[in-house]
């Protein structure tokens, strides 16, 4: 089965940083195109990052961007995001989530992690 | 940036057909997919490249994309499928996740 699991959430002061993590099973994480989608407190879903098969492309949503960092360990075949210059805004539910096709489909998705901004 | 645009709720009664609609600038040339994500769970996908249903997804859940329009259509409602929907695009030129609003299905 193809699993994602988050870890790294929590609470965290405002202009701090936090790294979330995300292992997979069931696929080799290391070769495929990745994303992070987060959703905050009672919203829809907001798309953050992506990082292609090979690394050398990524992207984030204009939001995040010199903010977070989208990374990927392959030894470990872990995906990683960091999280810098945190603020209030940042609170969410932070989804990794597998990229599909050229059509970018997202699935399968993690649990989710929570992330809470605040002093 | 490209936006895509669904209507906040939707109610339907229980055996009835529910469509859900998002509708974007040429959406008919892009790809859409579909997710149902239940309250305090994560999002699955229903719907990929418009019509295409993932293993394990009742035949129910369909999909069709064009013009300015993609609509995800579920038959026969049940109560299970009480949950938000989102539909999203891959924007290609600027390497991006787009996703709409949501809409809030309720079964009456």
């Amino acid at each position: 089965e193809v699993q994602l699991l988050e870890s790294g959430g929590g609470l965290v002061p405002p202009g701090g940083s936090l790294r979330l993590s995300c292992t997979a099973s069931g696929f080799t994480l290391s070769n495929s195109a990745m994303n992070w989608v987060r959703q905050a407190p009672g919203k829809g879903l907001e798309w953050v990052s992506f990082i292609s098969s090979s690394g050398g492309t990524t992207n984030y949503a204009e939001s995040v961007k010199g903010r977070f960092i989208i990374s990927r360990d392959k030894s470990q075949n872990t995906l990683s995001l960091q999280m810098n210059s945190l603020r209030a805004d940042d609170t969410a539910i932070y989804y990794c989530v597998k990229n599909n096709g050229p059509g970018g489909w997202f699935d399968p998705w993690g649990q989710g992690m929570v992330v809470t901004v605040s002093s | 940036s490209y936006v895509l645009t669904q209507p906040p709720s939707v109610s339907v009664a229980p055996g009835k057909t529910a469509r859900i609609t998002c509708g974007g600038d040429n959406i008919g040339r892009k790809s859409v997919h579909w997710y149902q994500q239940k309250s305090g769970q994560a999002p699955i996908l229903v719907i990929f490249y418009d019509s295409d249903r993932p293993s394990g997804v009742p035949e129910r859940f369909s999909g069709s994309n064009s013009g300015n329009t993609a609509t995800l259509t579920i038959s026969r409602v049940e109560a299970g499928d009480e949950a938000d929907y989102y539909c999203q695009v891959w924007d290609s030129s600027s390497g991006q996740g787009v996703f709409g609003g949501g809409t809030k299905l309720t079964v009456l």
